[in-house]
């Protein structure tokens, strides 16, 4: 079935310095959706990317999804303790098992040192 | 305010005492789903329901139930809970099964100690 590979599942980084989590999928998706998920918390949504090479920001977060839209990107920076937490990817592809479901990455767990 | 709301938060029970933790939402979403969550694992999907009196298997569906007699209730049941379904559950709907531009709503969770 559909896998979503999430890397790296952990990174420690000092406050200020920047953050990169990565999203593979092993088959083509249609869209890309990103979450965080505050320690003790839920997921929240934070954004959804539909097409080829297409880039989004918020603030300081810089989404992309890839030109052939089988990986994304999530980018902070300068990143500040209010960004600790869990990022997750989550995407589908057309037709075939993975109808109805959504495909959620593992997950890459941010910790920031002040 | 809309909301996901499930009951409990959280959970100890003995292997084989039947459970059922609810979910219920107030946004007419149709798109319904339990998650359960375990570190390293992320976030794997139970069952789901695109509309009333509609569900379907997830990735991991096995000892669990669940039923959509109505459009805002999602209930999952553990039959007979066994200690390796301790975990972290979420409960979460959508307009649609794909997301949309405002993504899926999750609930607070519910964790869940068998033991």
């Amino acid at each position: 079935g559909q896998q979503v590979m999430q890397i790296p599942q952990y990174q420690h980084v000092q406050e200020g310095e920047d953050f990169t989590t990565y999203c593979n999928s092993s088959t083509t998706l249609s869209n890309i959706q990103w979450y965080k998920q505050r320690p003790g918390g839920h997921p929240v949504f934070l954004i959804q990317l539909v097409k080829s090479g297409e880039v989004k920001k918020q603030k300081r977060l810089t989404f992309q999804f890839g030109e052939a839209k089988k990986n994304s990107s999530l980018h902070i920076t300068a990143t500040q303790t209010t960004d600790v937490g869990t990022y997750f990817c989550a995407g589908y592809s057309a037709g075939g098992t993975s109808y109805g479901k959504l495909t959620f990455g593992q997950g890459t767990i941010l910790t920031v040192h002040p | 305010e809309a909301q996901v709301t499930q009951n409990p938060r959280y959970l100890i029970t003995v292997t084989g005492k039947k459970l059922t933790v609810t979910c219920s939402q107030n946004m007419n979403h149709e798109y319904m789903s339990w998650y359960r969550q375990d570190p390293g694992l992320g976030l794997r999907q139970i069952y789901y329901s695109m509309n009333v009196e509609v569900t379907d298997k997830g990735d991991v569906p096995e000892g669990y139930k669940v039923s959509r007699k109505e459009k805002r209730n999602f209930p999952l049941i553990l039959e007979s809970p066994s200690p390796n379904q301790t975990s972290l559950y979420f409960c979460a709907s959508s307009k649609t099964w794909t997301g949309g531009n405002y993504g899926y709503t999750f609930g607070s969770g519910t964790r869940l100690t068998v033991v």
